[in-house]
Order: structure tokens, then sequence, then C-alpha cells
């Protein structure tokens, strides 16, 4: 398996722009996570779908950011417009259940990361 | 609410050093934890996991046990090398589809050789 997919893995934009960041989660795999990790505010949880179903987006910091998920292959984080504060690494997950000693648990798998720049 | 406090880096060590990171958490149930580490330019990986008390999960040399009584689940190696330089992250989940993980804020290990 590839993994989980993102593009691009950079990004350099002008505020004002429209920025459109992909996800393709791992096969089999019916959750999906959106992060954004910076050096003053770590790693935040910007929303999360089951399903395709978007079930807390409540980390989403404002109406420019949205997500969707219009199938169990594909996801998309957009801005608009962007602003250099949302300069970061935006991080896309999508976790599988794994089992062990009787137990289940839920693994998230990361992918590589888009580092975005805003001018 | 559930949470997740992990030792502030960075955390420098010379290598063949023993390293520990601290990390506790409060829940609410009884959650699985995890260790995922962050090695620089990359995403996240799961490093090691512990789904029940008195679970010891172990992955390259690195150990941890949970500790239900301290609510802890501390990070272990007994002899560390440059490779092991990255950020690492302890987490908690409960099972069910609709559950997230709750990461600490990550801890910087460095090591010298």
């Amino acid at each position: 398996d590839a993994g989980v997919i993102q593009s691009p893995r950079h990004e350099v934009t002008e505020m004002g722009q429209e920025v459109t960041l992909r996800c393709k989660p791992i096969s089999g795999h019916n959750s999906l996570f959106w992060y954004r990790q910076t050096m003053m505010r770590g790693l935040e949880l910007l929303i999360y779908f089951n399903n395709n179903v978007p079930i807390d987006d409540s980390g989403m910091p404002e109406d420019r950011f949205s997500a969707k998920m219009p199938n169990a292959s594909f996801s998309t984080l957009k801005i608009q417009p962007s602003e250099p504060r949302d300069s970061a690494v935006y991080f896309c997950a999508s976790r599988g259940v794994g089992t062990s000693g009787g137990s289940s648990y839920n693994e998230q798998f990361f992918g590589p990361g888009t580092r975005l720049t805003v001018l | 609410g559930d949470s997740v406090t992990q030792m502030e880096g960075p955390v420098t060590l010379s290598e063949e050093a023993f390293l520990t990171i601290n990390c506790t958490y409060t829940a609410t149930g009884y959650p699985s934890l995890f260790w995922y580490v962050q090695y620089p330019g990359e995403g996240l990986q799961l490093l090691l996991k512990a789904t029940k008390a008195d679970d010891k999960g172990s992955n390259k040399g690195f150990e941890a046990t949970y500790r239900k009584e301290t609510t802890s689940f501390h990070l272990e190696k007994g002899s560390v090398q440059v490779s092991d330089s990255a950020v690492y992250f302890c987490a908690l989940s409960y099972g069910g589809a609709t559950n997230k993980l709750i990461f600490g804020t990550g801890t910087l290990l460095a090591v010298q050789p």
C-alpha cells in the first residue's frame, strides 16, 4: 500500500489566493483527519470524517477554511482567501482498526504533509 | 475532559545514553495509549501502543508501560542513537469509529554523537 498520499508537498502562494490541499487515504480506512502543525501552536486537529461524513469540525479556525470528502478515497481542505498566518504544515491521516491481545484500537496513519507558505 | 501531558523539551542526550520521556494522562474511561514519532520533514508514525492497563508496548528498542495507578505511559530506551533524534508525541484514544486521538504537545529529542 502506498500509504496516505497528500498533494502538493509544497505550496507557496500570495495572500488572498485560494489554496486547495488534497488527500487520498489508505484504501479500506473509513476515517480521515486533517491536522495543522506550527511551531507556535503545535499539532492541531482541524476536522475529521467518518464514512465521508464530518464528525467534528470544531478545530477549523474560521470560515475561510472548508473541507470536503466526496468519496472514500479523496478529501480536500480549502483555504479561501489565504492569509500569512495560515502558513503551516498540513497533515492528513486515515484510520484503520487493529487488534492486539483481544482488544481493538484505532491506529492513525499520517501522510507526509503539505508545507504551505502564504506570502 | 481527556488530556495528555508530556515533559517539555528539548531533551538533549549523548549517544548511548538512557532515555525517559514522561507522559501522563487524564481520562474519563479506559483509553488505548500511543507513542508517535515524527522525524524531520515527515509525518507522524506510530512507534508503539498499549491497549489496556499493565500492557507494555515496545518497538525499535523503545518501551512504555500503561500504568493505570499513576495514569502514566512513560517512554524509555536503554541506549539512544543519533537516528532517534525526532519529536515524540504521546496520545490516547478510545475505540470506536467516531473517536479521535488526543495528543500531547510533543517532546523534541536531540541525540549528539
